[in-house]
């Protein structure tokens, strides 16, 4: 069965960092690109980031480009956002995603 | 980027009714279109992938048809489990972008 699982989120002030990660199970990690993908509260869904099976293409949203950072770790099937300079517009549920598969997500609230 | 456009927002039908529900892209995005049901508290699941492959395990009342700019998902006869919010998903060009939800509901 296939799992995604996020973890790392929280309550932050505005301008920290904070980082999430996602660990993957029941397929092979590694063959697959990999995506943030959030919704901040009653709003729509937005993309956030893409990274390549070996991390050789990654993508940003507008939004988040220059402080988002999307990494991936294959030998421990395990996805990362490290996230700094945060804003209250960043305040969302952010879920891990293969286009097949999606975790449950994490929430980050920043706020001071 | 891509915008979607997704009607209706909310939809209110009957055990066993036939439920369409509509994605409209800006562009044509070349059949790469998805369809994802996601109940209260829970991951977003994909039903239907590139317009109208059924995702395993997922019941075939649940189909997707379209092309170009205009993408339907079907709901042959709804259940009470089909309770949730539709959304969908195109993956043709630039960034990820998504409808606006249908939610669903029983009369």
């Amino acid at each position: 069965e296939v799992q995604l699982v996020e973890s790392g989120g929280g309550l932050v002030q505005p301008g920290r960092s904070l980082k999430l990660s996602c660990l993957a199970s029941g397929f092979t990690f590694s063959n697959y690109g990999m995506n943030w993908i959030r919704q901040a509260p009653g709003k729509g869904l937005e993309w956030v980031a893409s990274i390549s099976s070996s991390s050789s293409y990654i993508y940003y949203a507008d939004t988040v480009k220059g402080r988002f950072t999307i990494s991936r770790d294959n030998a421990k099937n395990t996805l990362y956002l490290q996230m700094t300079s945060l804003r209250s517009e960043d305040t969302a549920l952010y879920y891990c995603a293969r286009l097949a598969y999606w975790g449950q997500g994490v929430m980050v609230t920043v706020s001071s | 980027d891509i915008q979607m456009t997704q009607s209706p927002s909310f939809l209110s039908a009957t055990v066993g009714d036939r439920v369409t529900i509509n994605c409209k892209a800006s562009q044509n995005i070349n059949k790469y279109l998805n369809w994802y049901q996601q109940k209260l508290g829970e991951a977003p699941k994909r039903l239907i992938y590139n317009t109208n492959s059924l995702q395993t395990g997922i019941p075939s009342r649940f189909s997707g048809s379209g092309s170009g700019t205009d993408y339907t998902l079907t709901i042959s006869s709804l259940q009470p489990e089909d309770v949730a919010t539709y959304f969908c998903l195109q993956h043709n060009s630039g960034p990820l972008t998504f409808g606006s939800g249908t939610k669903l509901e029983i009369k």
